[in-house]
């Protein structure tokens, strides 16, 4: 079994402060992980996935997440935050195993970027 | 372009009328899934496919079937809507397999209502 849980429905930050969004997992066999962003009115697309290459891993729009196996964690961190970053983000994990391929999202944290 | 497209993206319709809510995707995917996104519950998944004739339940089956009789579209039917079944469905698809993390891609959303 496996699951996913974000800390925070939602985060409000103010522009160019640091944008930190908390996932952890569970999972029985090595995952991978994986950060979307869904925009207002739009579906999700892909911000950065960790398929144990790196630990940190950067994607778009300036945002990066560092897998940390002994914490089960895969936070969503960026510098500073843009206007346009105001979204909700998702974190998933997806596993396979036993030829079957399962993936679990979170519940989502909408971000506010306050002016 | 790649991409996966849903039809129709907003509907409306009453108790117990059968409906069908298509999805495409031009990429030769393997896999697919049907997600529905319902405030403060994130995204749950209702069915996915791994191949051509092979479907299997995600974690809210009930009241919804679908069918994957090619390999490029994944309908979803609702054989007698519920008030309960409103929500927001998204299709999404990837190709599948170990040793590398496939992202999902996503359709742009169907909106459903049932009175």
């Amino acid at each position: 079994a496996q699951s996913v849980t974000q800390l925070g429905s939602h985060v409000s930050v103010s522009e160019g402060a640091l944008v930190l969004l908390r996932c952890n997992y569970s999972s029985s066999v090595p995952p991978y992980l994986f950060w979307y962003v869904q925009y207002p009115n739009q579906g999700l697309q892909l911000l950065l996935k960790y398929t144990s290459a790196a630990t940190l891993v950067k994607g778009i729009n300036g945002f990066e997440a560092e897998f940390k196996k002994s914490e089960t964690s895969f936070h969503l961190t960026k510098p500073s935050a843009h206007m346009s970053d105001a979204a909700e983000y998702f974190c998933a994990v997806s596993s396979f195993s036993g030829g079957y391929q399962k993936v679990t999202f979170g519940t989502g944290t909408k971000l506010q970027v306050i002016p | 372009e790649a991409q996966v497209t849903q039809n129709p993206r907003y509907l409306i319709t009453v108790t117990g009328k059968k409906l069908t809510v298509t999805c495409s995707q031009n990429m030769n995917h393997e896999y697919m899934s049907w997600y529905r996104q319902d405030p403060g519950l994130g995204l749950r998944q209702i069915y996915y496919s791994m191949n051509v004739e092979v479907t299997d339940k995600g974690d809210v089956p009930e009241g919804y079937k679908v069918s994957r009789k090619e390999k490029r579209n994944f309908p979803l039917i609702l054989e007698s809507p519920s008030p309960n079944q409103t929500s927001l469905y998204f299709c999404a698809s990837s190709l599948m397999g170990d040793a590398r993390g496939y992202e999902q891609y996503f359709g742009p959303g169907t909106r459903l209502t049932v009175t």
